[in-house]
């Protein structure tokens, strides 16, 4: 069964601290994978991986991929207060366009 | 452009109750997916649309669940009758035709349902 799981579930950090979010992923017929932002309302969609080891970077935000070891990493540098929210990271089942989630993990910036 | 749109945006009803959650994809997207966020088990879906066509409906938890999609810019999803374990965040995305970029789906701002 394919299946998505990202660590930590949850995280507390300072403003200004840099964080590293993961995802671990099982599913036949890799070809993309995708991380969202959750506030209090609907995912929003961050970056969308397919090649290994070419990073997406969008502002603070960074993305990679790593094929060999079905993972992904996202990073966030210099943390704001704004970037609290769950972090989803998702894979389209083999064949299907169907996204299969991880629980996601929920990052909280104090000030 | 527009995004997806949900309506309502909250809906609080009865245990028995019909209720209908209504979705317009951004236009020129061909698939239309429909999802239920609970804090137990997180994002779940519940069914997909590809060119208003049913492909996968094995999210949908029982025979109280339906949808449809009558034509490319409106979906619906009924729960009747209703029941307090019902109550979660409905969500609504849709994702454009073509190639990988087929997998973005971008989601609508959700019904959050309550059912007493």
């Amino acid at each position: 069964e394919d299946k998505v799981v990202q660590s930590p579930l949850s995280l507390v950090v300072h403003e200004g601290d840099t964080v590293t979010l993961n995802c671990s992923y099982e599913v036949t017929n890799f070809r993309s994978l995708l991380w969202y932002k959750q506030e209090k309302k609907a995912p929003t969609f961050l970056f969308m991986l397919t090649s290994s080891g070419i990073e997406k970077k969008s502002g603070r935000l960074s993305s990679i991929l790593d094929k060999k070891e079905l993972s992904s990493i996202l990073n966030i540098t210099a943390t704001q207060t704004g970037d609290s929210a769950i972090y989803l990271c998702a894979v389209p089942q083999g064949g299907s366009e169907k996204l299969v989630f991880g629980k996601g993990t929920k990052l909280t910036v104090n000030p | 452009d527009a995004g997806v749109i949900q309506s309502p945006r909250h809906e609080v009803t009865e245990m028995g109750q019909e209720v209908t959650l209504r979705c317009k994809p951004i236009s020129g997207h061909n698939s239309l997916f429909w999802y239920r966020q609970t804090m137990m088990r997180g994002l779940e879906l519940l069914i997909y649309f590809n060119n208003n066509v049913p492909i996968d409906d094995s999210g949908m938890p029982e025979d109280r669940f339906s949808a449809k999609m009558p034509n490319a810019s409106f979906s619906t999803l009924k729960i009747q009758p209703s029941e307090p374990r019902d109550s979660a965040v409905y969500f609504c995305a849709s994702s454009p035709p073509g190639g990988r970029e087929t997998d973005t789906q971008y989601f609508g701002p959700g019904t959050r349902l309550t059912v007493l």
